[in-house]
């Protein structure tokens, strides 16, 4: 049972223009969420997180949304840059039943120059 | 550099042999992480420490068995594996409690090839 999903294995957007990767989940328990960019044969790299009693929070070009009626999150990258094209991964963890952080499968963004 | 270092990073091994992984970290945190990522697949926990407590196995085979001496070092230990054990293997840590964000800090992975 996946509880964090992320529905689009990939994603093509113009150099400059806004870039839109989703993510949803199915448990009420998680604190946060994260996004985490990733390069091959690298680790993942955080980008930005928010907590679960807030709706939004802003970090320089990227955004990261939180719907917890719809247990859905967004990060929005603008505008987006080639040097962003990578795995994006969203991930939600919790505090409490063992401090366990569960990864989506990524997106693959490409950003056309 | 995130903080968390990982040894080796590349791996080959025999399905007969014993080899053991290493993850270091000295950022004060005090819970650690063991993560599989292979092929197309999204990044499977496999354990996690808590204050050197384990506090997750999620249904990982016995032939991979984690070690946790202290809070700064895990280990990964590998017996007879299998092919299909072949993955990148990334180890994370972050702190708990406090102003924490959730964040995971994660290290450069161990590349595990299994002949």
């Amino acid at each position: 049972d996946q509880q964090v999903k992320q529905n689009s294995p990939s994603l093509s957007v113009q150099e400059g223009r806004i870039s839109i990767l989703n993510c949803d989940y199915t448990n009420s328990m998680f604190d946060y969420f994260l996004w985490y960019k990733k390069y091959p044969a690298e680790g993942p790299t955080f980008l930005i997180s928010i907590s679960s009693i807030k709706d939004k929070n802003e970090d320089g070009r990227f955004t990261v949304f939180l719907n917890k009626s719809a247990k859905h999150l967004s990060l929005h990258i603008v505008p987006s840059q080639p040097g962003d094209s990578a795995v994006y991964f969203c991930a939600a963890s919790a505090d409490t039943g063992g401090f366990k952080t569960i990864f989506g499968a990524g997106t693959r963004l490409f950003v056309k120059a | 550099e995130t903080g968390v270092t990982q040894t080796p990073r590349h791996l080959v091994m025999g399905m007969t042999n014993k080899k053991s992984l290493k993850c270091e970290q000295h950022l004060g945190h005090n819970a650690m992480y063991w993560y599989k990522q292979s092929a197309k697949k999204p990044l499977e926990l496999m354990f996690v420490y808590n204050f050197k407590e384990q506090t997750e196995n999620n249904s990982v085979p016995s032939r991979f068995s984690p070690e946790c001496p202290n809070s700064s070092h895990l280990f990964l230990h590998l017996h007879t594996l299998q092919p299909e054990d072949s993955a990148l293997y990334l180890c994370a840590s972050r702190r708990r409690g406090g102003m924490n964000t959730g964040e995971l800090f994660f290290g450069e992975g161990s590349r595990l090839t299994v002949l």
